[in-house]
């Protein structure tokens, strides 16, 4: 089956170090997009590729990084963790046609100790 | 600019009765809809969607939502719930011809209980 796949499901990683997390999807959508979720909130986006185009929101932090090397593959790198980024992670694809719904991923949950 | 307001943030409910959570959103231009369902540590799901036509739209497990655009809304609504409907729902808003974002509300959290 089509699906967007998320890797790990579950990261630890400490104060201040660098980590990233993983996305790959098998539906070929242009688009794909990384959020950030908090306990008891909704998702909140920190950007979004339209093929190779990155689009950033204003209010990512410089903290949170992004790549996409291919069509199939995007990465969300954190180079600083901190205790306030410890949250579920979210990726997601659509197509910029007509179907405008996007499709989640099953998540990370970052821990950061 | 848009906006997404989902009224309740928790509804306990009582299984196979029925249940409603109230979306309703603002925006100036004509906007897609989206319910999607949340369990526990995963990501979401789409559960239906609203894009044109009839304004009524169902999912598979029996949840349907309405859309109402004199009123801005788009309320779900399950006649009986079942256990395993227990997750948070988010209602989403994505305006037309304005870029593919979504725009999310708050979040509603349905405990079923027996």
């Amino acid at each position: 089956d089509a699906m967007v796949i998320q890797n790990p499901r579950y990261q630890v990683t400490q104060f201040g170090k660098p980590v990233t997390l993983s996305c790959s999807q098998t539906l070929n959508h242009n688009v794909m997009y990384w959020y950030q979720q908090k306990s008891s909130q909704a998702p909140k986006l920190l950007f979004h590729y339209y093929d190779k185009d990155f689009n950033n929101e204003a209010d990512t932090p410089d903290n949170f990084q992004s790549r996409r090397p291919n069509t199939s593959f995007c990465f969300l790198d954190i180079r600083s963790p901190g205790l306030g980024d410890a949250a579920m992670y979210l990726c997601a694809t659509s197509t910029a046609g007509t179907s405008p719904e996007q499709y989640f991923g099953p998540g990370t949950r970052l821990t950061v100790t | 600019a848009q906006s997404v307001t989902q009224l309740d943030s928790q509804v306990p409910v009582f299984e196979e009765a029925p249940v409603e959570l109230r979306c309703n959103y603002s925006s100036s231009v004509s906007v897609y809809l989206f319910w999607y369902v949340q369990y526990p540590n995963q990501g979401l799901q789409l559960l239906l969607k609203y894009l044109s036509g009839s304004t009524l739209v169902e999912s598979i497990n029996g949840f349907e939502a309405e859309f109402n655009k004199s009123q801005t809304s788009f309320h779900l609504r399950k006649p009986s719930v079942h256990i395993s409907d227990t997750a948070e729902y988010f209602c989403a808003v994505r305006e037309f011809a304005a870029g593919n974002k979504l725009t999310f509300g708050g979040g509603t959290r349905v405990l079923v209980k027996p």
